[in-house]
């Protein structure tokens, strides 16, 4: 079955540390991989998504992601954390038959001043 | 401002109530979606929408109630909910239902029911 795991419940960092929040990814074929962030109270916000090419992706907000083939991963990464980047990160893929996204459970990202 | 607007923003309903949740996208889009988010559980896609076509019912129980008049707007009527059914409840489109198409998300709705 296909599936998005997201190993993170909680992730706290100081203002201005680095972040990689992690992905792996369970599908027959290469999906199609994207990164969501919620803040409270509002809907999901694209925040960077692959498709092909290139594994290092850039996004916005100074996020970027790398697609890791061999170890069936999407990281997300920072590197200088903001305040008000705390919020709810979510990954999720879609692919071959299937158009639906596929969700993470999401990992909620504090940041500490 | 994501172009996807959601009415009402929070709702409270006794389980005996009949209400409607709307969903308008301003992004000239074709498909549209309902998820539901629970606390600690994945994103849950209920409904599909494409070109007006109902084209995904994940399992949803009856109580809930999609309708998709044009391909801008989107409703989910309620009705006898059950308590368990309180969450928030997101609504997205896409260009169209496909494995590239990027879905943009509205801000939701967050329904009680007592």
């Amino acid at each position: 079955a296909q599936s998005v795991t997201q190993p993170d419940i909680h992730i706290t960092v100081s203002e201005g540390a680095s972040l990689e929040l992690r992905c792996n990814y369970s599908y027959g074929a290469t999906p199609y991989l994207f990164w969501y962030v919620q803040s409270p109270g509002q809907g999901l916000q694209l925040l960077l998504k692959y498709f092909s090419g290139d594994t290092l992706v850039q996004g916005i907000k100074g996020f970027e992601a790398e697609f890791k083939r061999s170890q069936s991963s999407f990281n997300l990464r920072k590197p200088s954390v903001h305040w008000s980047d705390a919020a709810e990160y979510f990954c999720a893929a879609s692919g071959g038959s299937n158009y639906k996204l596929t969700f993470g459970k999401g990992t909620l990202l504090t940041v500490n001043p | 401002e994501t172009g996807v607007t959601q009415t009402p923003r929070h709702l409270v309903m006794g389980m005996t109530n009949k209400k409607s949740l709307k969903c308008e996208q301003h992004l000239g889009h074709n498909a549209m979606y309902w998820y539901k988010q629970s606390a600690k559980k994945p994103l849950e896609l209920m409904f599909v929408y494409n070109f007006k076509e109902q084209t995904e019912n994940n399992s949803v129980p009856s109580r809930f109630s999609p309708e998709c008049p044009n391909s801008s707007h989107l409703f989910l009527h309620l009705h006898t909910l059950q308590p368990e059914d309180s969450a928030l409840y997101l609504c997205a489109s896409s260009q169209e239902g496909g494995t590239k198409n990027i879905q943009y998300f509205g801000a939701g709705t967050r329904l009680s029911v007592l």
